[in-house]
């Protein structure tokens, strides 16, 4: 079946640096692969997508490139901001239209 | 503006209690999806409906009932078979279909058992 491995948390950066957050998968087929991101007390957002290989998701100066040849999607942001404090979870999509999650990984930027 | 409403936002039950959480949306979707999030676990899918008076269980369908009556609501009923019913639960919405696949999730209900 399908799976998710994401880099376990938590993550702790100063402001301004270089985060990465990593993330693997298994899965048949073409996966669709998701960034989604939750912030205290609130339900799930989409930050970003990718469709088919070597797609780059980005948004609000995240990206992730879909890799099928090594199964990964890697959230990468180059200066990340107390306001991106949170909890990161990957996910992929397959052909039955449901939605399998990594664990997630918090993440906490400190002034 | 479209979305998905969760209702109650915090619920609490007595042990031996069904509950029953609410979940609708506005954005014309075709499937609902409900998962349960526990700390360190990630979410679990619980049920999910592509299509009115249809649903299929999840991974961890035990203790918990749906229905699907009208396309805008898939409520979740946590049945006193539940053995460890607290936890934060999320409803979420899809488009069908490969290319315009996007999910959009509730703010959630926080079940708390007393």
């Amino acid at each position: 079946g399908n799976s998710v491995t994401q880099m376990e948390g938590p993550v702790t950066l100063s402001e301004e640096a270089f985060l990465t957050i990593n993330c693997t998968y298994t899965a048949t087929g073409y996966p669709s692969l998701f960034w989604y991101v939750q912030y205290p007390g609130e339900g799930l957002q989409l930050l970003l997508k990718a469709t088919k290989a070597d797609d780059k998701g980005s948004n609000k100066g995240f990206e992730a490139t879909y890799r099928k040849e090594t199964t990964s999607f890697h959230l990468e942001k180059g200066s990340v901001q107390v306001s991106d404090s949170a909890v990161y979870f990957c996910a992929l999509s397959g052909g039955n239209e449901k939605l399998t999650f990594g664990t997630g990984t918090r993440l906490t930027i400190i002034p | 503006d479209g979305g998905i409403t969760q209702s109650p936002k915090y619920l609490f039950r007595k042990e031996g209690q069904n509950v029953t959480l609410s979940c609708e949306q506005n954005l014309n979707h075709d499937a609902m999806y409900w998962y349960r999030q526990d700390p360190g676990q990630g979410l679990r899918l619980i049920y999910y409906s592509q299509i009115v008076n249809d649903f299929q269980k999840g991974d961890i369908a035990e203790g918990y009932s749906v229905s699907r009556e009208k396309k805008e609501s898939f409520p979740l009923t946590v049945t006193s078979a539940q053995k460890n019913p607290t936890a934060f639960y999320l409803c979420a919405s899809s488009i069908f279909g490969w290319v315009r696949r996007s999910y959009t999730f509730g703010s959630g209900t926080r079940l708390t058992v007393v």
